[in-house]
């Protein structure tokens, strides 16, 4: 069962324009929220995160929006970098003590100049 | 500093070798994990310790043993794996659990 869906497995943008990445979550106990970014053969690095308490969070070019009502965050890069071309995941922590991160399936994000 | 250090990056093993997978990190991090990640999944989690002890498995089988020698390191110790068992291992490190996880750049595990 998907509880963090990213329901675009691509994206193309054009440089210097805006990238939107979307993701959906189905459990209501989620509170945190986190964006990674994955080059081929490397580990997920770390981009943003955003508490449930919040309804945006803003780093350089990265900006997370959250919708708690419709169960939603976006990631906007703005502009868009050819060197942004990764696989994009978002992921939720239940806020409990464990440390379990349920991942979406990702988002390829291709920017082109 | 954010890095979490891995060894090695590749490796090639028969069904019957015995190996193993280190991980390192010296943020001062009370978290550690191991993930599975196979060809345009996401990560999938293996194990959790949290203060050196594990506090999470994810249902892994036996072939798959990790140990925590300390609160820096990370070893995943590996036996009588089946070629389906090719994947990324990717360990990862957080302040605490709960907290944003960074990730080494894995291991690129092929057995043969």
């Amino acid at each position: 069962d998907q509880q963090v869906k990213q329901n675009s497995p691509s994206l193309s943008v054009q440089e210097g324009r805006i990238s939107i990445l979307n993701c959906d979550y189905t459990n209501s106990m989620f509170d945190y929220f986190l964006w990674y970014k994955k080059y081929p053969a490397e580990g997920p690095t770390f981009l943003i995160s955003i508490s449930s308490i919040k309804d945006k969070n803003e780093d350089g070019r990265f900006t997370v929006f959250l919708n708690k009502s419709a169960k939603h965050l976006s990631l906007h890069i703005v502009p868009s970098q050819p060197g942004d071309s990764a696989v994009y995941f978002c992921a939720a922590d239940r806020g409990s003590t464990l440390g379990r991160l349920y991942f979406g399936r990702g988002t390829q994000l291709t920017v082109w100049p | 500093d954010t890095e979490v250090t891995q060894t090695p990056k590749h490796l090639v093993m028969g069904m019957t070798n015995k190996k193993s997978l280190k991980c390192e990190q010296h943020m001062g991090h009370r978290a550690m994990y191991w993930y599975k990640q196979k060809a345009k999944k996401p990560p999938e989690l293996m194990f959790v310790y949290s203060y050196e002890k594990l506090s999470i498995n994810e249902s892994v089988p036996s072939r798959f043993s990790p140990e925590c020698p300390n609160s820096s390191l990370l070893n995943l110790h590996l036996h009588a794996l089946q070629p389906e068992d090719s994947a990324l291992y990717l360990c990862a490190s957080s302040q605490d659990p709960g907290y944003e996880q960074y990730f080494g750049p894995g291991t690129r595990l092929t057995v043969t």
